[in-house]
């Protein structure tokens, strides 16, 4: 079956800290992975996503993930974080036929000054 | 702003009840995806639709329904309303179905069953 597993349910950094948010996955095949960032009051907003190809992938606000297909995971990362980071994440699996995308249970981000 | 617009924003109402939640896809979006978010169940797909037609079904109770319109807007009926019907009500859309195309989220509707 497949399934979303983000292992943490709440993470503080300080500001200005590295951060590494973690996400497994369970797929038979190649899977489709998104990372997605949820804002109090707001809607989900796309910050990157792996298809194929090079496992390092860029996204906005200054995020990357790796895909590692040997540990089913695509943890996401950046670098230094901002007050303005802090939210909720979720990292996401969308099947081969495109028809809905299956969510972790999200991890919340605190980030302390 | 995504493009995708949600009303209501919120909901109020009680046991028994029926509502629409409406939602209006991002301008040349064919797909429409519903979702709902809970405490206890995260965030998990109700149904997808696709250029008029229903696409998937993924935990879509009985009591809720849905349709696309010829403008491609959709509506999620929500019928019998239980206390645990309680959640936000996620609509998505792309351009088309497929495992690599973006979805874009709106703002959502919170519904409270009182």
């Amino acid at each position: 079956a497949q399934s979303v597993t983000q292992p943490d349910i709440h993470i503080t950094v300080s500001e200005g800290a590295s951060l590494e948010l973690r996400c497994n996955y369970s797929y038979g095949a190649t899977p489709y992975l998104f990372w997605y960032v949820q804002s109090p009051g707001q809607g989900l907003q796309l910050l990157l996503k792996y298809f194929s190809g090079d496992t390092l992938v860029q996204g906005i606000k200054g995020f990357e993930a790796e895909f590692k297909r040997s540990q089913s995971s695509f943890n996401l990362r950046k670098p230094s974080v901002h007050w303005s980071d802090a939210a909720e994440y979720f990292c996401a699996l969308n099947n081969q036929a495109g028809t809905a995308l299956i969510f972790g249970k999200g991890t919340t981000l605190s980030v302390s000054s | 702003d995504s493009g995708v617009t949600q009303t209501p924003k919120h909901l109020i109402t009680a046991t028994g009840q029926r509502v629409t939640l409406r939602c209006s896809p991002r301008s040349g979006d064919l797909s429409v995806y519903w979702y709902q978010q809970s405490l206890d169940q995260g965030l998990q797909f109700l149904i997808q639709y696709y250029n008029g037609e229903e696409r998937a079904k993924g935990n879509i109770l009985e009591r809720f329904s849905a349709q696309q319109f010829p403008d491609l807007h959709s509506e999620l009926n929500l019928s019998s309303l239980e206390l645990g019907d309680s959640a936000l009500y996620f609509c998505a859309s792309s351009v088309v179905a497929g495992p690599q195309n973006e979805q874009f989220f709106g703002p959502g509707t919170r519904l409270t069953v009182l």
